[in-house]
C-alpha cells in the first residue's frame, strides 16, 4: 500500500536558521511529489511539485525540495527561515490507480519559528 | 477571481443534528474533495467525485453524505451518526481524473456540542 511519512511531528527553529523537513514515500513507482503549506485555521497552499526531470525543484516562498530516488525521499529545504514561516507542512503523494489519480497526505510537520 | 469557496467559516451544531457544508468552485474543475482534518492526524479523504452525479467513498465515509448534482458545487452533510463530527473539514478540487494537484478552500470548522 502506497503511505507517506513525515517522520517530524514537530520542529522549532530559530528565525534566520536554515529548515529541512524530512518526507519518505511508499510506492511501486515513480510518484508524483508535493509539498503544501497551511497556516492556522486555512486552507492548503501548494509550495512546489515534482513530476519529473530535475530532481531539484524550486517553489514559493524561497523553499526548495529534492527528489531522491535511492532514499524515496522529497525533503522541503529552506536557507534563511522567516517567522512568517510558521505553520503546518503536508508532504503528498500522488499515484495512478485503476479508479484514477490518487492523493496520499503525510500526516503533516508543525513548524515553529523562534526570534 | 477563481477558487474554492467554503461556507460558513465556523459552524455550531447540537448533536443530534444533521449539518450541510457547503463547496463551490469556479475553476470549471471536474473532480472534487472533502477531508477531514484532526490535530496530529493529517489529512483524510470522506468521499471524492470524479465527474458530476457520481461519487466513491473514501477511507472515513461512515456518518457523512454527498451529493454531485452540478459541477461548481460538492456539498457534504454531517450525520447525526457520524461518532465524533467536530473536526476542521477542507474541500479540494482537481482539473481532471488524471490530474494530480489539488486545490484547497479554507476550510470549515465544525463544533458540535
Amino acid at each position: 500500500a502506497q503511505s507517506v511519512t513525515q517522520p517530524d511531528i514537530h520542529i522549532t527553529v530559530s528565525e534566520g536558521a536554515s529548515l529541512e523537513l524530512r518526507c519518505n514515500y511508499s510506492y511501486g513507482a515513480t510518484p508524483y511529489l508535493f509539498w503544501y503549506v497551511q497556516s492556522p485555521g486555512q486552507g492548503l497552499q501548494l509550495l512546489l511539485k515534482y513530476f519529473s526531470g530535475d530532481t531539484l525543484v524550486q517553489g514559493i516562498k524561497g523553499f526548495e525540495a529534492e527528489f531522491k530516488r535511492s532514499q524515496s525521499s522529497f525533503n522541503l529545504r529552506k536557507p534563511s527561515v522567516h517567522w512568517s514561516d510558521a505553520a503546518e507542512y503536508f508532504c503528498a503523494v500522488g499515484v495512478h490507480t485503476n479508479t484514477g489519480n490518487q492523493f496520499y497526505f503525510g500526516t503533516g510537520t508543525s513548524l515553529t519559528v523562534i526570534p | 477571481d477563481g477558487g474554492i469557496t467554503q461556507s460558513p467559516k465556523y459552524l455550531f451544531r447540537k448533536e443530534g443534528q444533521n449539518v450541510t457544508l457547503s463547496c463551490e468552485q469556479n475553476l470549471n474543475h471536474d473532480a472534487m474533495y472533502w477531508y477531514r482534518q484532526d490535530p496530529g492526524q493529517g489529512l483524510r479523504l470522506i468521499y471524492y467525485s470524479q465527474i458530476v452525479n457520481d461519487f466513491q467513498k473514501g477511507d472515513i465515509a461512515e456518518g457523512y453524505s454527498v451529493s454531485r448534482e452540478k459541477k461548481e458545487s460538492f456539498p457534504l452533510t454531517v450525520t447525526s451518526a457520524q461518532k465524533n463530527p467536530t473536526a476542521f473539514y477542507l474541500c479540494a478540487s482537481k482539473p481532471s481524473r488524471g490530474s494530480y494537484e489539488q486545490y484547497f478552500g479554507p476550510g470549515t470548522r465544525l463544533t458540535v456540542t
